[in-house]
């Protein structure tokens, strides 16, 4: 059984600090991780992709991947209240197979 | 790129009705699309996976009966809820893969269903 864990906050930060999210997974099979980014009554949108150990930046979004760990996280630098959402850590372990979603964090930014 | 749209976005139906949402790549070939369903405030939860020209692989627990899915070509994928009951009042939410190794999945805007 793939899982995928997230702590499910809410994680309160302030305007401005750094957001900081945490994925863990089970399966050391696992080669292409993702975040996604759902507002309330929105569907989920793809934020950010990693398939390799280390860090992958994307304006204020850094993704991190320690496969060694198992840990997979993501950053977002100069939080603004728009970035208030729930995050979605999801890992895929083969082509065409299901991704397995994480419950998801949610995120309020505080202005 | 990677668009993928849903259609209808909101519906309302009496108990008893069949309810038809479309779920389209706009600008890429999905080999897979994905059916979840959301309820409010809750995770999102896989119903079932569709490959193009086979039949839909359901998760443990959906009635393949009730949730009849239809992936007719590379662009298109139909999930009709038959015979809705107020239960099936949900968020429902498609998504597709492109070609290639490493797919990305990506989502659709999702169709809010109401069974009166």
């Amino acid at each position: 059984q793939k899982e995928v864990e997230q702590n499910s906050g809410p994680l309160s930060v302030p305007e401005g600090a750094i957001a900081s999210l945490n994925c863990t997974y089970s399966d050391r099979g696992s080669q292409s991780f993702f975040w996604y980014r759902q507002y309330s009554g929105k569907s989920p949108e793809l934020i950010m992709s990693i398939y390799s150990n280390g860090d992958k930046e994307d304006g204020r979004f850094t993704a991190q991947l320690n496969k060694a760990s198992q840990y997979v996280s993501l950053l977002i630098r100069d939080s603004q209240p728009s970035d208030s959402a729930t995050y979605l850590c999801a890992v895929e372990n083969s082509g065409n197979t299901p991704l397995v979603f994480g419950k998801g964090t949610r995120l309020s930014v505080i202005a | 790129g990677a668009v993928v749209s849903q259609h209808p976005s909101r519906v309302i139906c009496k108990s008893g009705t069949s309810v038809k949402i479309e779920c389209r790549s706009l600008d890429f070939q999905a080999t897979t699309m994905f059916w979840y369903r959301q309820f409010p405030k809750k995770s999102l939860m896989l119903m079932a996976t569709s490959n193009e020209g086979s039949k839909a692989t359901y998760e443990q627990g959906v009635e393949k009966d009730k949730f009849l899915i239809n992936h007719a070509s590379l662009t298109l994928s139909t999930l009709t809820v038959t015979s809705a009951h107020p239960e099936d009042s949900s968020f429902y939410i498609c998504s597709a893969t492109t070609r290639g190794g490493q797919e990305t999945q990506y989502f659709g805007p999702g169709t809010r269903l109401l069974v009166l």
